[in-house]
């Protein structure tokens, strides 16, 4: 699973910044996932998107957080505004896209909002 | 709706015990069933997984897993645990359209 990297692991922003949180898949995976871990709540899903084009962000919350996956570079998951209610752990997750095939996480982004 | 139940949030054992971390998931599809584990501070690894064949599944470090379809279960278990399997465990499924969903973890505590 090192092969997902993650950038940068720790990140503090203070109320109303954006946060730009960074996801570099395994090489050869196309499908990318994006999981919320708060205290306490175990992994929550967020977003799950194959190159240009997201596949279902009903985990995503509905303003403020927007997630993308170009042709070209990584993954990017975007918070807008952000409030303390954001701090959390996000991590980023790839596969290849086949459902035999497991998923490989990175190291996870640790955002704090102060 | 597809979801994953972790019915213990966290799993106190006395090392060298034997433990039962306990997933049931509910699915009217097949699924394929994951078990990952989390250091503290550190990103999730894959245990075992289930895709099929044997219902029982040996994973690294000691574990496995059984797959119990009429009862919806993929329960893991280790017969001796070590200090060094405190972590946080996280049952998973995969669906058709690929979406991974995750219980919501359980912590285990390994006593001296």
């Amino acid at each position: 699973n090192a092969g997902v990297m993650q950038n940068p692991r720790h990140l503090v922003r203070r109320r109303g910044q954006e946060a730009r949180l960074r996801c570099s898949p395994m090489k050869g995976h196309s499908h990318v996932y994006w999981y919320r871990q708060l205290p306490e709540e175990g992994l929550k899903f967020m977003v799950y998107l194959q190159k240009e084009n997201i596949i279902d962000e009903s985990g995503m919350p509905k303003e403020r957080f927007s997630a993308e996956f170009p042709k070209e570079g990584p993954s990017i998951l975007r918070i807008q505004q952000v409030v303390r209610g954001d701090s959390a752990a996000y991590f980023c997750a790839s596969s290849g896209g086949q459902r035999n095939t497991e998923a490989f996480f990175g190291q996870g982004t640790r955002l704090t909002v102060v | 709706a597809q979801s994953v139940t972790q019915l213990d949030s966290q799993v106190p054992v006395f090392e060298e015990a034997p433990v039962e971390l306990r997933c049931n998931y509910s699915s009217s599809v097949s699924v394929y069933l994951f078990w990952y584990v989390q250091y503290p501070n550190q990103g999730l690894q894959l245990l075992l997984k289930y895709l099929s064949g044997s219902t029982l599944v040996k994973g690294i470090n000691g574990f496995e897993a059984e797959f119990n379809k009429s009862q919806t279960s993929f329960h893991l278990r280790k017969p001796s645990v070590h200090i060094s399997d405190t972590a946080e465990y996280f049952c998973a499924v995969s669906l058709v359209d690929d979406k991974i969903i995750f219980g919501k973890g359980t912590r285990l505590h390994i006593l001296p």
